[in-house]
């Protein structure tokens, strides 16, 4: 159990375009979803996390207006890198943390994102 | 800002070794994870001590916590090729999860 995807697992746009990015947990409901960033041979950044029901809250730095976040139901967050330049290509990585349980993340496999 | 510090950033063994990596953080924990993260791929969770436990096993993992010092270590025993991949640990809270800045762990035949 507590298995989370994400979709795509890779993809490939032109600078100025608007990427969408998907995570679902499978098997379990997630009130809480999180979203970092990841550069090569680096550590995950948290980017936001997600709350569904409410609006994500932000690390300082990330630019909310860039990266939209919606957690429209208990297993679905989205990522929206709008206007993407290559500046903002990377591995994104969403987690979900299970509906009362405690400290541990549930790691989805990861998107690779490549802006031209 | 890291929360962990791990070193080694790299260590290479060969099958059949015992691997060590370290993790030290800054500020007081309730617990203390360490993940796996296979070349471009998510995280998998490997064990998670909590404050009061100096130990932990599972399976080939060995964990200690060393509060006083701050630190934490993973040892891998009897390593395998399939070990290889990047290791990290986070310490944080249920809102907010740090990472370490990790060790790549490189087991060759």
């Amino acid at each position: 159990g507590a298995v989370v995807s994400q979709h795509p697992s890779w993809v490939i746009c032109k600078s100025g375009t608007s990427v969408k990015i998907e995570c679902r947990s499978l098997d379990f409901q997630a009130t809480t979803m999180f979203w970092y960033r990841q550069f090569p041979k680096q550590s995950l950044m948290l980017m936001a996390t997600s709350n569904e029901g409410s609006k994500a809250t932000y690390e300082q730095g990330v630019e909310k207006d860039k990266f939209l976040i919606n957690h429209a139901s208990l297993t679905l967050s989205t990522l929206t890198v709008t206007s993407a330049h290559p500046e903002d290509s990377s591995f994104y990585i969403c987690s979900a943390r299970r509906t009362g349980g405690y400290n541990e993340q549930f790691f989805g496999p990861g998107t690779r994102l490549t802006v031209l | 800002s890291q929360q962990g510090e791990e070193d080694p950033q790299a260590l290479s063994i060969q099958e059949g070794e015992n691997a060590t990596m370290n993790c030290s953080y800054k500020t007081s924990i309730n617990n203390l994870q360490w993940y796996r993260q296979n070349s471009g791929r998510g995280l998998v969770h490997l064990i998670l001590i909590r404050s009061n436990e100096r130990e932990k096993h599972s399976g080939r993992l060995r964990v200690t916590l060393d509060t006083s010092k701050k630190s934490s270590s993973l040892l891998i025993t009897a390593s395998r090729a399939a070990d290889t991949a990047s290791y990290f640990c986070a310490t944080g809270t249920a809102s907010k999860l740090t990472f370490g800045t990790g060790t790549r762990l490189q087991v060759t035949l």
